[in-house]
């Protein structure tokens, strides 16, 4: 059974840091491309980072770029965000997502909430 | 950036309605069109991939058409089970929008 699980959200000031880790299992993880997508409370889906099997490609959404840094470990089966300079904007659900057929998501984590406030 | 616009941002249906949701990218996207169904607290699931595939495990009920930058998710016969938010998302290239989503509720 394909599970994505996050882990590392929480409650961070503006302008602080966060690290937000996804371990995968029930598949080869190696093989697959892989992406963070974030929902805001009670809004929209949207597409923050997608990193390749190898981590030879990696993009951004704009409004995270410069800021934050995806990674993976093959070795670990796992996936990370590494987020600096939060901003109250950034508050979000966090999911980790693997990519499947025309790019599209097909298993995604349950969430991890990340709250950006003083 | 490839805005991807939904209509209409909400519905109300009955069961047993058929329901269409439409998908209007700002370029062409070729079938590089995905739909998503999320419902209150749980994580988006996969739908239809590229234009008119059906996922594994998704009823056949859900269809998908289009091309280019017009693209439409068909619900055939409306189940209690299908209130939800639908999304749809372009994978043509980066960032890989999303619409705003299509909130289908019990008429």
């Amino acid at each position: 059974e394909v599970q994505l699980v996050e882990s590392g959200g929480g409650l961070v000031q503006p302008g602080g840091s966060l690290r937000l880790s996804c371990a995968a299992s029930g598949f080869s993880f190696s093989s697959y491309e892989m992406n963070w997508v974030r929902q805001a409370p009670g809004k929209g889906l949207e597409w923050v980072s997608y990193i390749s099997s190898r981590s030879s490609n990696i993009y951004y959404a704009d409004s995270v770029k410069g800021r934050f840094t995806i990674s993976r470990d093959n070795a670990k089966n796992s996936l990370y965000l590494q987020m600096n300079s939060l901003r109250a904007e950034d508050t979000a659900v966090y999911y980790c997502a693997r990519e499947a057929g025309g790019n599209s998501i097909d298993y995604w984590g349950q969430g991890t909430l990340v709250t950006v406030s003083s | 950036d490839i805005q991807m616009t939904q209509s209409p941002s909400s519905l109300s249906a009955s069961v047993g309605d058929r329901v269409t949701i439409t998908c209007r990218a700002s370029q062409s996207i070729s079938s590089y069109l995905n739909w998503y169904q999320q419902k209150p607290g749980k994580a988006p699931k996969l739908l239809i991939y590229t234009t008119s595939n059906l996922q594994s495990g998704v009823p056949s009920r859900f269809s998908g058409s289009g091309s280019g930058t017009d693209f439409t998710l068909t619900i055939s016969s409306l189940q209690p089970e299908d209130f939800a938010t639908y999304y749809c998302q372009q994978t043509y290239n980066t960032p890989r929008t999303f619409g705003q989503g299509t909130k289908v509720e019990i008429k």
